[in-house]
């Protein structure tokens, strides 16, 4: 499986935007890019995904570099309820997904 | 629309002991998978089912874990005998067959092996 590096902790203002970066430079043509989110004492849940061009949902927007290397979710206004732990995830296989250990987004007032 | 559920949210017992965890996956979705998470990491898929079949049990002890999908709905997880590095959250998923493949998780089920 293709890996992912993303930063281990990140920290953001309420009600300000958060873009959390992921690596992914061995990724293959057909790997899509998903991200899931786990909130405290929660199952991970599903925020977007994305192939080639950038993204926007309800939740979030993710934004997929040119060369498909690297992509940046977006929380385009944190709140408290935001604060979680962010998985970036390459999936080819269309049911495979590896966790790595996220990004923790802590959210201050 | 229901979620996954899970019961029970919580199990303490010895080491040893035998432990099983239940499954209800969304209505609908084909495929279910089991996944382990010991603390301070991301999930670590044991097994995955689609429909009553095994698709992936790669990383499933076999020796002391097994898991059954009878009527290719619910799913029970069992292991027996414990052991101490067994304590961890085992969390159940679903999803429909689809492109991507979307995954909704359940709750959890926090095991604790003493």
């Amino acid at each position: 499986d293709a890996k992912t590096t993303q930063p281990n902790s990140m920290e953001s203002n309420e009600e300000e935007p958060v873009h959390l970066p992921c690596n992914h430079s061995t990724i293959s043509g057909t790997d899509y890019i998903h991200w899931y989110r786990q909130l405290p004492s929660q199952g991970p849940e599903y925020v977007i995904h994305g192939l080639t061009s950038n993204v926007n949902n309800r939740m979030a927007s993710l934004a997929i570099a040119e060369d498909r290397k690297s992509s940046t979710l977006i929380l385009h206004r944190a709140t408290l309820r935001d604060a979680a732990v962010y998985y970036c995830i390459l999936d080819g296989t269309a049911s495979k997904l590896t966790f790595g250990t996220g990004t923790r987004l802590q959210v201050t007032l | 629309e229901a979620g996954v559920a899970q019961s029970p949210r919580y199990k303490i017992i010895e080491k040893r002991q035998s432990v099983a965890f239940w499954c209800n996956p969304i209505s609908g979705h084909a495929t279910l998978y089991w996944y382990q998470q010991i603390l301070g990491q991301g999930p670590k898929l044991l097994i995955q089912f689609q429909n009553n079949g095994v698709v992936d049990d790669s990383q499933l002890p076999k020796d002391r874990f097994s898991a059954e999908r009878l009527k290719g709905v619910d799913s029970t997880l069992k292991i027996q005998p414990a052991k101490l590095e067994d304590s961890a959250v085992y969390l159940c998923a679903s999803s429909s067959p689809t492109v991507t493949d979307t995954q909704y998780f359940g709750p959890g089920t926090r095991l604790t092996v003493l």
